[in-house]
């Protein structure tokens, strides 16, 4: 039971290149989240997925898209990346239901650096 | 939209003291509120969460209390161990299915020994 896998777990990228991060859960998950974590910024929500064939914008979606493939896999990709994008980019993912329906699991998470 | 402020930024305490965190939210609707810690490196992991039809909720030296009135719920950690050190963060939501989760700009808690 791997739970929440992220890849790739370091990427560097020039300014205006593209790269999707992958991400995937094998606990039979609903929902899932892409979170990017600054210094000093905590972790702010870029996109989730409430479920399959859902997806809602977060907090700072600009410069984002996602898929949510099917139930397991939730990509984030950067169509032209900038420098403001730098980040550590976490996945995670809540049942959606239940006793456990907000409790997040968390990736190892992948650090991204635009140059 | 929900909007999660954290206090302090970086608090310092001395071994077995005690050490108390603070957040505030502004959607009136939110009814889930949890407190992740995140060690050096490491990915957040969920350590004590409240929701709105308690007021306090106690799991060995941790504690969460909320006041709904206020908006404002607080994270107390007693008898302080090394191990405590780590980045906190509180967090707001929507107990329901589809649910937007925000977080706080988090807290870097260092015990002195």
């Amino acid at each position: 039971n791997a739970g929440v896998t992220q890849t790739p777990k370091f990427q560097v990228l020039k300014t205006g290149q593209s790269m999707t991060l992958q991400c995937a859960q094998d606990m039979n998950h609903n929902s899932m989240y892409w979170y990017r974590q600054d210094p000093g910024m905590g972790l702010r929500l870029i996109y989730y997925s409430a479920s399959e064939g859902t997806t809602d914008k977060g907090e700072v979606p600009n410069g984002y898209n996602v898929s949510r493939l099917n139930k397991r896999e939730f990509s984030l990709r950067l169509e032209s990346a900038a420098p403001s994008q730098t980040s550590v980019y976490f996945c995670a993912s809540t049942e959606g239901a239940g006793a456990g329906a907000n409790v997040l699991t968390f990736g190892a998470g992948s650090r991204l650096t635009v140059l | 939209g929900e909007n999660v402020e954290q206090h302090p930024s970086t608090l310092s305490v001395q071994e077995g003291d005690s050490a108390v965190i603070k957040c505030t939210y502004s959607d009136s609707a939110s009814n889930y509120f949890p407190w992740y810690k995140q060690e050096l490196g490491k990915r957040p992991q969920l350590i004590i969460d409240i929701r709105s039809n308690v007021g306090e909720k106690k799991d060995q030296r941790i504690a969460v209390t909320l006041n709904k009135t206020a908006k404002h719920f607080s994270l107390h950690i007693t008898e302080t161990q090394p191990e405590d050190s780590a980045v906190y963060f509180c967090a707001a939501s929507r107990y329901s299915s589809a649910s937007k989760i925000i977080f706080g700009s988090g807290t870097r808690l260092s015990i002195r020994p």
